[in-house]
This record gives structure tokens, C-alpha cells and sequence, in this order.
């Protein structure tokens, strides 16, 4: 079972680049996460979606977008990148909080992260 | 700003001892949520504390909720080299969805 998983792992981006990062999770969750992490700042959540065909912003959603075309996968993009983007970027997904009390227990389940440097 | 701060922010202690980290919030929660991380690793749930509970324990961990005090603390008992990581608290905020918001995290070491 391979649970969340982000690619690329790394990526070094110029100034003004895009790229996106892929997550792909395989648990059937509803709900999916991207998070950046940042020293000393803990992990902010960037945009989020609730499920297939639907996103919403976080706390930091300026210079990124994303969308989640099939419920698998969901996706963030940088149009342009800056170097306030360079970060440690994770997804996670979770069940729905309408779900069931024995299949919601409310955690979320993490990818092992994409570490972006934009020069 | 933050949801969540944690004290310390960095603590040293020899195995066998305990582990304290504290955890305080802001606004109300649903529950909080106390999540490990290995170096260079995602983060891993270790446990869930509903705001209706005071206490709940999982094997060598121990965490309390004061919601009167918005505040939170993960116990770990009799510490091994192998529970070296950093550890975030995570609140879900009442009428916040099931998004969770993480706290700045203890990095945690333990020394043989």
C-alpha cells in the first residue's frame, strides 16, 4: 500500500519558472492537502480541496494553484516562481469528517515531501 | 499567525527519561492532534485527544488537554534513541472543516 505519494522529491527552479508537484494518494480519502513547511514556522497550509472537482485556499495560497481533476490526485502549481517559494512542500490526505466515527478518526496521512529551491 | 506554539522549541534529555512538550491554541478546537517527524521524513500520526477529553494515553505517550488553558502536553515515557524527531501539535479549529492547523514544533533528541 503506497499511501500519499509526491513527485518530483526535489527540484531546483529558476526565477519566474513553473512547475508542478503531483500527489497522488491510494487510501480513497476525500480530502486532500498541500502544506508548505518553512524553518521555524511549522507547516502552513496552502490550498486544500474537499473533493474531486473542488479546492479551496489555506493560510499562504498567493502564487500557487492547484486543481483535483480525478479524487487520486491533486495537484500544485507555481506559475512563477519566486524565492520565497523555495520550501519543503508536503500533501496529505484524510477521510471526510462526514464519514463514519470509526472510519474518521481525523488524522492525516502525509507524503514524504518535495523539497523545492528556486534560485 | 500560528494556531499552534510548542515548548520547547528544542529538548535534550538522556534515554530513559521522559519527554515533556506543551502545546498551546488559540480559538476553540475539535481536537488535537500530536504528529511525528523523522528528519527529512513526512509527518506521522501518533495521537488524537477529542475537546471533550482529558486524557488519553497510547502505548509510552501521554497527552492532556486543558481547554480552559487552550493548552496541550505530550508525555514520553522511558525515551529511546529511536523517538529522536521533532514532534508538532496539530488543532482542528471549531467550524474550521477537518483542516488542522500545526504548531511550530519540539525538536526532540535522545541520547544513549
Amino acid at each position: 500500500n503506497a499511501g500519499v505519494t509526491q513527485t518530483p522529491k526535489f527540484r531546483v527552479l529558476k526565477t519566474g519558472q513553473s512547475m508542478t508537484l503531483l500527489c497522488a494518494q491510494d487510501m480513497n480519502h476525500e480530502y486532500m492537502y498541500w502544506y508548505r513547511q518553512d524553518p521555524g514556522m511549522g507547516l502552513r497550509l496552502i490550498h486544500y480541496s474537499v473533493g474531486e472537482g473542488t479546492t479551496a485556499k489555506g493560510e499562504v495560497p498567493d502564487g500557487y494553484n492547484v486543481s483535483r481533476l480525478k479524487k487520486q490526485n491533486f495537484l500544485l502549481g507555481l506559475e512563477s516562481a519566486a524565492p520565497s517559494q523555495t520550501s519543503v512542500y508536503f500533501c496529505a490526505s484524510s477521510y471526510s469528517s462526514n464519514r463514519a466515527p470509526r472510519l474518521n478518526t481525523g488524522e492525516l496521512f502525509f507524503g514524504e515531501g518535495s523539497r523545492l529551491t528556486v534560485l | 499567525s500560528q494556531q499552534g506554539e510548542e515548548d520547547p522549541q528544542a529538548l535534550s534529555i538522556q534515554e530513559g527519561e521522559n519527554a515533556t512538550m506543551n502545546c498551546s491554541y488559540k480559538t476553540s478546537i475539535n481536537n488535537l492532534q500530536w504528529y511525528r517527524q523523522n528528519s527529512g521524513r513526512g509527518l506521522v500520526h501518533l495521537i488524537l485527544i477529542r475537546s471533550n477529553e482529558r486524557e488519553k494515553h497510547s502505548g509510552r505517550l501521554r497527552v492532556t488537554l486543558d481547554t480552559s488553558k487552550k493548552s496541550s502536553s505530550l508525555l514520553i515515557t522511558a525515551s529511546r534513541a529511536a523517538d529522536t524527531a521533532s514532534y508538532f501539535c496539530a488543532s482542528r479549529i471549531t467550524g474550521g472543516g477537518n483542516k488542522l492547523t500545526f504548531g511550530t514544533g519540539t525538536q526532540l533528541k535522545v541520547e544513549l
